[in-house]
């Protein structure tokens, strides 16, 4: 069965620094999510992105998170300087049609640890 | 913001009974609901899911039934098993976000 892979599994970044978090959805997705969720709390929708751009964000992508599907196959969530609260598990998910008449399907997830 | 609430934090159940798992919700704009199973270390995996305008939605063991007049929702897992053993998310859809609950984690006794 196709999946979500997320890359890497555990990141550990200084605070202040950059980090890019990968994803390969599944291939005939066309929707591509990020959300996050800190320990023990809810998992958060963070972007929404749909044929090159932007579809919907919430209030935590500020101007420190970008998304970009570079190729055909990748889709990334930068932060550009991290923050200790940053810290959190990471998921991507994609789907082949817009919610909520297709599921979104979930990777992994990348933990996310800032010093 | 408590939109999906999931009020039971654990639940055990016996092998080949039945798991109830329950949801409320304040938004009124959810289009559609959905459930999702989470394992240890391992992403969300979908489950089922249920339409507002539809009050049940069966697929093998697992039934999800809405009462929109209560904003209420719950998953029927018939029987347990062992393999079910896992934190289960309740979801609103309205746009492209999925709005979640903190979860649920069932445990199923053998």
């Amino acid at each position: 069965e196709p999946e979500v892979t997320q890359t890497p599994s555990h990141q550990v970044t200084q605070m202040g620094q950059e980090v890019i978090l990968r994803c390969v959805p599944i291939s005939n997705h066309l929707y591509f999510y990020w959300y996050r969720q800190i320990l023990g709390q809810k998992v958060e929708f963070l972007v929404s992105f749909y044929n090159n751009e932007i579809s919907e964000k919430s209030e935590i992508f500020d101007d420190q998170f970008s998304v970009e599907r570079p190729d055909g196959s990748n889709f990334t969530l930068k932060i550009r300087s991290t923050k200790l609260e940053d810290s959190a598990m990471y998921f991507c998910a994609s789907s082949e049609g817009r919610q909520p008449n297709q599921p979104q399907h979930f990777g992994d997830g990348t933990r996310l640890s800032i010093l | 913001d408590q939109q999906v609430k999931q009020n039971s934090p654990s639940l055990s159940v016996q092998e080949g009974r039945i798991s109830i798992l329950n949801c409320d919700y304040t938004n009124s704009m959810f289009d559609y609901f959905l459930w999702y199973k989470k394992y240890p270390a391992e992403g969300p995996t979908f489950l089922i899911s249920i339409s507002s305008i539809k009050d049940k939605n069966e697929d093998g063991r697992f039934t999800v039934f809405l009462n929109k007049s209560a904003k209420h929702l719950s998953l029927h897992i018939v029987p347990s098993q062992p393999g079910d053993s896992a934190v289960y998310f309740c979801a609103g859809a309205g746009s492209y976000q999925l709005t979640f609950g903190k979860g649920t984690k069932l445990s199923v006794i053998p």
